[in-house]
């Protein structure tokens, strides 16, 4: 069964920084692309940042990038999103997916860790 | 980018009933749409790939159609754990965006 279990989510000041962390299981972690995709409350999804299988490609949003990292260890099927430069806008629901083997589009899902910045 | 526009934003309908959902594109995402549905405090469910495949373990009710830039999500009789928020997003081209959702709530 996959599972992705999403954690380091709380509450931080604006300018902080947070590390998110997506343990992966069920699958063979190191052939698959994921993606964060977070929902600030009462709106949509908004996918912030990609990384291939093997980690040498990523992706930002333009709402995230220089402030925001994506990284992987595939020796412990772990995802990351180091979040820097924080700000209130980014408050948000924040889930790990996995993209299909294939396609762009998110086949599994963690169950979310809520960020919230805020002095 | 290529934008998706759900419709309508929330749609009332009664338990055992047909709900209908539309998600329009800006520009033409030839069959590359995928339908999620998210209940409250819950993540994102993937329900519909290819614009018309059902993923794993998604019961019948649910379908998908449409290509190009016009899409429907039908849900043939609704149960009452269908009530939720629907989602779609194209992977046609880069980036690969969401619509706003719909939210299918009970009438």
């Amino acid at each position: 069964e996959v599972q992705l279990l999403d954690s380091g989510g709380g509450l931080v000041q604006p300018g902080g920084s947070l590390r998110l962390s997506c343990v992966a299981s069920g699958f063979i972690f190191s052939s698959y692309g994921m993606s964060w995709v977070r929902q600030a409350p009462g709106k949509g999804l908004e996918r912030v940042s990609g990384i291939s299988d093997s980690g040498g490609n990523t992706y930002y949003a333009d709402s995230v990038k220089g402030r925001f990292t994506i990284s992987r260890d595939n020796s412990k099927n772990t995802l990351y999103l180091q979040m820097n430069s924080l700000r209130a806008e980014d408050t948000a629901v924040y889930y790990c997916a996995r993209k299909d083997y294939n396609y762009y589009y998110f086949d599994y899902w963690g169950q979310g860790t809520l960020v919230t910045v805020s002095s | 980018e290529i934008v998706l526009t759900q419709s309508p934003a929330t749609l009332s309908v009664s338990p055992g009933e047909r709900a209908t959902l539309s998600c329009r594109a800006s520009q033409s995402v030839s069959s590359n749409l995928a339908w999620y549905q998210q209940k409250p405090g819950q993540a994102p469910r993937l329900l519909i790939y290819g614009a018309s495949t059902r993923a794993t373990d998604i019961p019948a009710r649910f379908s998908g159609s449409g290509s190009g830039t016009e899409f429907t999500l039908t849900i043939s009789s609704l149960q009452s754990e269908d009530f939720a928020v629907y989602h779609c997003q194209q992977y046609n081209k880069w980036p690969p965006l969401f619509g706003q959702g719909t939210k299918l709530e009970i009438k």
